[in-house]
């Protein structure tokens, strides 16, 4: 049964720490999101990434770093560096950025800082 | 801070009128729309698209129209029910969120 797997579901992090977030995909997608969403709000691009090995910023990319090195997964490092971390995070998939295709996301991991 | 933002505007209908849920995009050259529904606590899920080489498409219970000459899209939804209820969102390529409206059915 394909589709995208963020973990975990929620996410406790003390002021000070890095933490990942995982995403995993198996519909042998190309390209890979990390959105942010802050309550009652809308979906912010954290980074990209198109192809193996490869990743781009997006609108707000401090703080943040990801890595891309099977195609399969997307993992999100949030770092210390990040002043206001506390969010809903949302990983997607799709064919292609330039595919015109629908993204496909994950149910969404909560970060909270304590 | 990152949290810094506009909270979505919210529609609020009554059980069985349509709703129409507005977006405006930022990009001409833009040439395929998705609409988004998110349910709170979850990810957005795929409701219909449109391709720039059309005005109009419908599926069932929903209708997207889309304008290009006001860089404007519309969202539809006949005879709204409570499981309507959730946060709308309107992608450019499918992946460029613009803002949402979170729609509220009362029975």
């Amino acid at each position: 049964d394909g589709g995208i797997t963020q973990s975990p579901k929620y996410l406790f992090r003390k002021e000070g720490q890095n933490v990942t977030l995982s995403c995993e995909q198996n519909l042998n997608h190309d390209a890979m999101y990390w959105y942010r969403q802050d309550p009652g709000q809308g979906l912010r691009l954290i980074y990209y990434s198109q192809i193996v090995n490869d990743f781009q910023k997006g609108d707000i990319a401090e703080g943040y770093s990801v890595s891309r090195e099977k195609k399969e997964s997307f993992p999100l490092t949030v770092t210390s560096a990040q002043k206001n971390p506390t969010a809903f995070y949302l990983c997607a998939s799709n064919l292609g950025q330039l595919m015109n295709t629908e993204a496909f996301f994950g149910q969404g991991t909560r970060l909270t800082v304590v | 801070g990152e949290s810094v933002g506009l909270h979505l505007p919210t529609l609020s209908v009554q059980e069985g009128d349509n709703s129409i849920i507005n977006c405006a995009y930022s990009n001409s050259a833009s040439d395929y729309f998705i609409w988004y529904k998110q349910e709170s606590g979850k990810g957005p899920q795929f409701i219909i698209d449109i391709r720039s080489n059309m005005d109009k498409r419908q599926g069932q219970r929903v209708t997207v129209l889309l304008n290009k000459t006001v860089k404007h899209l519309s969202l539809q939804i006949a005879a709204t029910q409570p499981g309507d209820s959730a946060v709308y969102f309107c992608a450019e390529n499918g992946v460029t969120f613009g803002g949402g409206t979170r729609l509220m059915v009362k029975p």
